[in-house]
């Protein structure tokens, strides 16, 4: 059955620092997506991504942040400069169709960033 | 905007008891309605939609029904099993073109 994945699964870094979170989608999906999940809280929409832009995001999503898809099979979530409130699971999403319709999104195990 | 709210956990249960975790929406429009799972370790997995009011989705025991009168789409299983044992995530697909989670309910089933 195809999976999205993940890698890391785990990554700890100092504050400051530059993270890239990568993503491989469902191959036939069209619509990406990041999540996060701090520790005890909400799973939070962070950005939707389609035809090689971005079509939606949260106010989460500021400047720091940065998605891009450069092969077609990856899909990448940049952290320019990590501060210890980015500590999360940070999990990717794919659909065929919109979310919110009855598209169904398929989430990766998530990746879990720790910040020193 | 769009919200859920869930029930706060965690939930303990034994084997085969009767299961409900609550879930209420605030949408505009008409959202699809979603409950996923977490289990240890792994990603969130679609458990069950329901794309319009009155609608009962089910999967392995699981069942829930939209009801937009309540604006409710509680999450419920008549005889839980260990394998159960996850977190239990409401969501929303409305106005906003993506997905508004509910806090998540931790559920621990015991033998």
């Amino acid at each position: 059955e195809p999976e999205v994945t993940q890698t890391p699964s785990h990554q700890v870094t100092q504050m400051g620092q530059e993270v890239i979170l990568r993503c491989v989608p469902i191959s036939n999906h069209l619509y990406f997506y990041w999540y996060r999940q701090i520790l005890g809280q909400k799973v939070e929409f962070l950005v939707s991504f389609y035809n090689n832009e971005i079509s939606e995001k949260s106010e989460i999503f500021d400047d720091q942040f940065s998605v891009e898809r450069p092969d077609g099979s990856n899909f990448t979530l940049k952290i320019r400069s990590t501060k210890l409130e980015d500590s999360a699971m940070y999990f990717c999403a794919s659909s065929e169709s919109r979310a919110g319709g009855i598209g169904e999104l398929f989430f990766g195990e998530g990746s879990r960033l720790t910040v020193l | 905007g769009d919200s859920v709210t869930q029930m706060e956990g965690p939930v303990t249960l034994s084997e085969e008891a009767f299961l409900t975790i609550n879930c209420t929406y605030t949408a505009t429009g008409y959202p699809s309605l979603f409950w996923y799972v977490q289990y240890p370790g792994e990603g969130l997995q679609l458990l069950l939609k329901a794309t319009k009011a009155d609608d009962k989705g089910s999967n392995k025991g699981f069942e829930a029904t939209y009801r937009k009168e309540t604006t409710s789409f509680h999450l419920e299983k008549g005889s839980v099993q260990v394998s159960d044992s996850a977190v239990y995530f409401c969501a929303l697909g409305g106005s906003a073109r993506q997905l508004t989670f509910g806090s998540g309910t931790q559920l621990t089933v015991l033998p």
